[in-house]
C-alpha cells in the first residue's frame, strides 16, 4: 500500500502568498523527505527531517513532522512563480527503500 | 546539475525493438535506483542496487532488465515493451538511505 499521501493534490496561489502542503503516512519511519519536480524533469531534494525532529527550516521552506499523527507539512513562504512545480514527500521505513506519494501540484500565479 | 546524468533524454521505440537506458553518477554514492513515472501515478520504484548488488525488484516485468557493472553506472535494458510502458524513467543515487539525487530522466514512448 502507498505510504505517503500528499494533500491537497493541487494548489493555486498568488505570488507572495504562503503555500502549505501536507503529507500523511501509515507506518513508522526513519526519516521523511520532501522533493520538488519541475514539469517532466528529475526530482530535486529539498529537505530531510528525521523521526526525532519536529521542525526544520531551509531558506523559505519550513517542514514540520508529527510522528504521533504520522503527518508532515511543507510550508513555502513568500512564494514566487519559480516555485511552480510538483512537490512529493518520501518516507524511509527503517531500511526499506523510499516510498513516494502522488504529489501536490503547486501553481504560483504572478 | 545534480551529478546524475541519463541518456538518452528522449527515446521512441517500437514494441519489437531492444534499447538501453544509461545512468551515470559522479557523486561517489553506493546506491542507485530506477523509477518509473507515469502520468497521474505516483513515482514507482523499479530496482535498487546497493554496492552493485540488486537489493530490490518491485515485481517489474522481465521485459525490463537492469544491469549495474559498477557503483557509478546503471543500465536498464528494454525488450519487447508495451505501449503502457511509455513513461518518464528516472535514475537516482544516494549514499546509504539518505537524500536521493535524481537524473533528468528519459522520456520513453513505445509505439
Amino acid at each position: 500500500s502507498q505510504q505517503g499521501e500528499e494533500d491537497p493534490q493541487a494548489l493555486s496561489i498568488q505570488e507572495g502568498e504562503n503555500a502549505t502542503m501536507n503529507c500523511s503516512y501509515k507506518t513508522s519511519i526513519n526519516n521523511l523527505q520532501w522533493y520538488r519536480q519541475n514539469s517532466g524533469r528529475g526530482l530535486v531534494h529539498l529537505i530531510l527531517i528525521r523521526s526525532n525532529e519536529r521542525e526544520k527550516h531551509s531558506g523559505r521552506l519550513r517542514v514540520t513532522l508529527d510522528t504521533s499523527k504520522k503527518s508532515s507539512s511543507l510550508l513555502i513562504t513568500a512564494s514566487r512563480a519559480a516555485d511552480t512545480a510538483s512537490y512529493f514527500c518520501a518516507t524511509d521505513n527503517y531500511g526499506q527503500n523510499f516510498v513516494f506519494g502522488p504529489g501536490t501540484r503547486l501553481s504560483v500565479l504572478p | 546539475e545534480t551529478g546524475v546524468t541519463q541518456t538518452p533524454r528522449h527515446l521512441v521505440m517500437g514494441m519489437t525493438n531492444k534499447k538501453s537506458l544509461k545512468c551515470e553518477q559522479h557523486l561517489g554514492h553506493n546506491a542507485m535506483y530506477w523509477y518509473k513515472q507515469s502520468a497521474k501515478k505516483p513515482l514507482e520504484l523499479m530496482f535498487v542496487y546497493n554496492f552493485k548488488e540488486q537489493t530490490e525488484n518491485n515485481s517489474v516485468p522481465s521485459r525490463f532488465s537492469p544491469e549495474c557493472p559498477n557503483s557509478s553506472h546503471l543500465f536498464l535494458h528494454l525488450h519487447t515493451l508495451q505501449p503502457e510502458d511509455s513513461a518518464l524513467y528516472l535514475c537516482a543515487s544516494s549514499q546509504a538511505l539518505n537524500e536521493q539525487f535524481f537524473g533528468p530522466g528519459t522520456r520513453l514512448t513505445v509505439l
